[in-house]
């Protein structure tokens, strides 16, 4: 079964800095989906990217970025000059025919 | 556009009580999930189906049971409730064939007191 591993459990940074979070799989499919998800506080599970496992193209929208490496089986996370609103539990995750396992997620605290 | 609806969004029961839990996937989805989330804990999944059929199980006690009904909704039903059961419960829908993503409801806390 597919595996996600987050091992940041907390991470505290103070506003304007940059923050990573990592996220490392693993799989036995060559097929493979694989997720970020952002949890504030009020709970709902926000979407904020999808990448298959054929498209290595690294991705970034405004203040996040992505960084795929298949060759050591990473999905990074980076928020760049991060802000109080990006205080949340952020989930990897990982989708396999449709099956799809979380990591444990990262907590960000982000310090005014 | 149109996201996963979910009801109720709270919820309290007592134990040894039911409860059932709706959620209503996005137009044309056609795989519905359910997830239980514990405090401080990762999703886990509990059950799908596919166009109405259960397609994957994961860990779902006995005494909770799924459906997906002809209009595409799905419903929880959970039994016999215990303590533990006390979550945030998350449905999810995808369409099979298209890119992969799983969008997910706002979820509905469940409190067992």
């Amino acid at each position: 079964a597919q595996k996600v591993t987050q091992a940041q459990t907390e991470i505290s940074v103070v506003e304007k800095e940059d923050v990573t979070l990592d996220c490392v799989y693993e799989t036995r499919d060559t097929t493979y989906y694989l997720f970020w998800y952002k949890q504030p506080p009020s709970g709902e599970l926000v979407f904020l990217i999808r990448r298959n496992s054929f498209d290595e193209q690294n991705e970034i929208s405004g203040r996040y970025s992505w960084n795929f490496q298949k060759s050591t089986s990473s999905f990074n996370f980076t928020i760049t000059a991060s802000q109080v609103v990006d205080s949340a539990v952020y989930f990897c995750a990982l989708s396999e025919d449709n099956d799809m396992r979380f990591g444990a997620g990262t907590r960000l605290t982000v310090k005014p | 556009a149109a996201g996963v609806i979910q009801s109720p969004r709270h919820l309290i029961k007592e134990k040894r009580e039911t409860a059932t839990l709706k959620c209503y996937p996005i137009p044309r989805h056609d795989t519905v999930y359910w997830y239980q989330q514990g405090p401080g804990q990762d999703p886990q999944f509990l059950i799908s189906f596919y166009e109405k059929m259960q397609s994957d199980k994961g860990s779902i006690p006995d005494r909770f049971s799924a459906q997906q009904f002809s209009d595409y909704h799905s419903e929880l039903n959970m039994s016999s409730l215990e303590l533990g059961d006390s979550a945030l419960y998350f449905c999810a829908s995808s369409l099979e064939r298209a890119d992969g993503t799983i969008y997910f409801g706002e979820g509905s806390w469940l409190t067992v007191v």
